[in-house]
C-alpha cells in the first residue's frame, strides 16, 4: 500500500519568512495530492492540491510542487502570518482507484509575531 | 451545499461501555471515511465505506466496527470502551476517491 512520509514534524518560522513542508510517496500509481490545514480544535480543512499532470500550483501565498519522478511534493507558504499556525497534513491517493487516501503524519507550524 | 456533520459533538462515556457515533456526507457524496485523532497524533485510518460496503479497513481492533446507509449517512461503533479510546473522531467524505471534506468530529472522553 501507499507510505507518506512527511517532514519536518514541527517547524517554527518568523513572520513574514516562508515555510516549506516536504512529503515523499511510495506507490507511483497516487496522482492526487491535498494538503489539509487544521487549525487547533478544529476540522482539517483542503488548502491547496495538486495532480500529476502539473508540477506546480499557486494559489497566494500557498504554492504546491510535485516531482512524480522523487516521488515528492512540498507545500511553499510565503510570507508568513500568525494565523497559518496550525498543523499541515500531506496525501497522497490514486483518485479513480479504490485504495484508501494516505495522509502524512503532520507538520504543527508556529509563525512568531 | 451543507458541509459533512457529525452528531453527538461531545460525548463521555464510562469503560465497558459502548458508543455509537453518526456522520451525514455532503450530498452526493458516496464514500465515508472514518478516523480517530489523539492529541499530538496524526489522522488514525478507521475505515471507508462506499455505496453501503465497506471499501478499505485500517489497523484497529473489532471493537470498530461501521455501517453506511442507502443514504450514504454513516455510523461507527465502538464496543467495551477503553481509557485509551478517548479521542477526536473525524468523518471525510468524498464522491469517489478523490478530495476528502471533513466533519467537526466527535469528541469522545471515555472515563
Amino acid at each position: 500500500g501507499e507510505n507518506v512520509e512527511q517532514h519536518p514534524s514541527t517547524l517554527s518560522v518568523q513572520e513574514g519568512d516562508s515555510a516549506v513542508i516536504k512529503c515523499t510517496y511510495s506507490d507511483s500509481a497516487s496522482n492526487y495530492f491535498p494538503w489539509y490545514k487544521q487549525e487547533l480544535g478544529k476540522r482539517p480543512q483542503l488548502i491547496i492540491d495538486i495532480r500529476s499532470n502539473v508540477g506546480e500550483k499557486k494559489d497566494q501565498r500557498i504554492a504546491v510542487t510535485l516531482n512524480k519522478t522523487a516521488k515528492h511534493f512540498s507545500l511553499h507558504i510565503t510570507e508568513t502570518q500568525p494565523e497559518d499556525s496550525a498543523v499541515y497534513f500531506c496525501a497522497a491517493l490514486n483518485s479513480g482507484g479504490y485504495q484508501k487516501v494516505t495522509f502524512g503524519t503532520g507538520t504543527k507550524l508556529q509563525v512568531i509575531p | 451545499k451543507a458541509g459533512v456533520t457529525q452528531t453527538p459533538r461531545y460525548l463521555i462515556k464510562t469503560r465497558g461501555q459502548q458508543v455509537t457515533l453518526s456522520c451525514s456526507p455532503i450530498s452526493g457524496h458516496r464514500s465515508v471515511s472514518w478516523y480517530q485523532q489523539t492529541p499530538g497524533q496524526g489522522l488514525q485510518f478507521l475505515f471507508e465505506y462506499f455505496s453501503e460496503t465497506q471499501r478499505n479497513k485500517g489497523n484497529f481492533p473489532g471493537r470498530f466496527s461501521g455501517r453506511q446507509f442507502s443514504n450514504s449517512r454513516s455510523e461507527m461503533n465502538v464496543s467495551t470502551l477503553e481509557l485509551g479510546d478517548s479521542a477526536l473522531y473525524l468523518c471525510a467524505s468524498s464522491w469517489s476517491t478523490d478530495t476528502q471534506y471533513f466533519g467537526p468530529g466527535t469528541r469522545l472522553t471515555v472515563l
